[in-house]
């Protein structure tokens, strides 16, 4: 199974300002997910991110809020811009280079905007 | 559309003893996957345990098992003699093999294990 290294694990933030997440993956994958969970919930997707084309965004979400980079088969990133409380969640990035094509998910960024 | 419901906002249940956790879920697509995840406190996604649409038998791995009753629709998981380490939160997850779309989950279940 891919093993994805994401960071930053938790930071406190100021309203107003961006946060960029970053998640490497120890092998080449074809796409890669992400995902926020507000306090309390279950996850919902963001965005699916595939190498050299532009994010496939979900309902609710749009590049200009949660603008995303795929440069190459292993890294991703996940940019929360203009950040307000409301965008206090943690955020997961995710493949499918798991068991039983599941997905492998990084260890998440726990999000906190004061 | 696929949906995944966890009637189960919380449980417990004693050490050492075994609980079940729902999970249903309506699809139209004949080939999926069913999951299940533990999510500790950390915030990390463990994957559990997998069961195939086709799958004849049910799915087990050491402690997890999974109860899949095709035509009903469910996929109850069942941790055996629970222990203080697996109180988290638990989501059941589904993804549809041929799209190779996202996986979808469930609210979840917090479960909490009682000395």
């Amino acid at each position: 199974s891919a093993v994805i290294s994401q960071k930053p694990s938790r930071d406190i933030c100021q309203r107003g300002t961006s946060l960029t997440i970053q998640c490497q993956v120890d092998s080449q994958v074809t796409m890669m997910f992400w995902y926020r969970q507000q306090p309390g919930q279950s996850l919902t997707l963001i965005a699916t991110a595939n190498q050299g084309s532009e994010a496939t965004y979900e309902s609710g979400f749009v590049i200009d809020k949660f603008p995303i980079s795929r440069p190459n088969l292993t890294f991703s990133t996940l940019t929360v811009s203009n950040m307000s409380p409301e965008d206090s969640s943690i955020y997961l990035c995710s493949t499918r280079g798991g068991p039983n094509y599941g997905y492998t998910f990084g260890s998440g960024t726990r999000l906190t905007v004061v | 559309a696929q949906k995944i419901t966890q009637t189960q906002p919380g449980m417990f249940v004693q050490e050492k003893e075994a609980v079940t956790l729902d999970c249903t879920y309506d699809t139209s697509d004949q080939s999926y996957g069913l999951f299940w995840y533990k999510q500790p406190s950390s915030g990390e996604m463990i994957f559990l345990i997998y069961q195939g649409s086709y799958d004849e038998q049910n799915a087990t791995e050491g402690r997890y098992s999974l109860n899949f009753q095709k035509a009903r629709k469910s996929a109850n998981l069942v941790i055996s003699a629970s222990q203080l380490g697996d109180s988290a939160m638990y989501f059941c997850a589904m993804r549809d093999m041929y799209n190779n779309n996202d996986m979808r989950f469930g609210a979840g279940t917090r479960l909490t294990v009682k000395p």
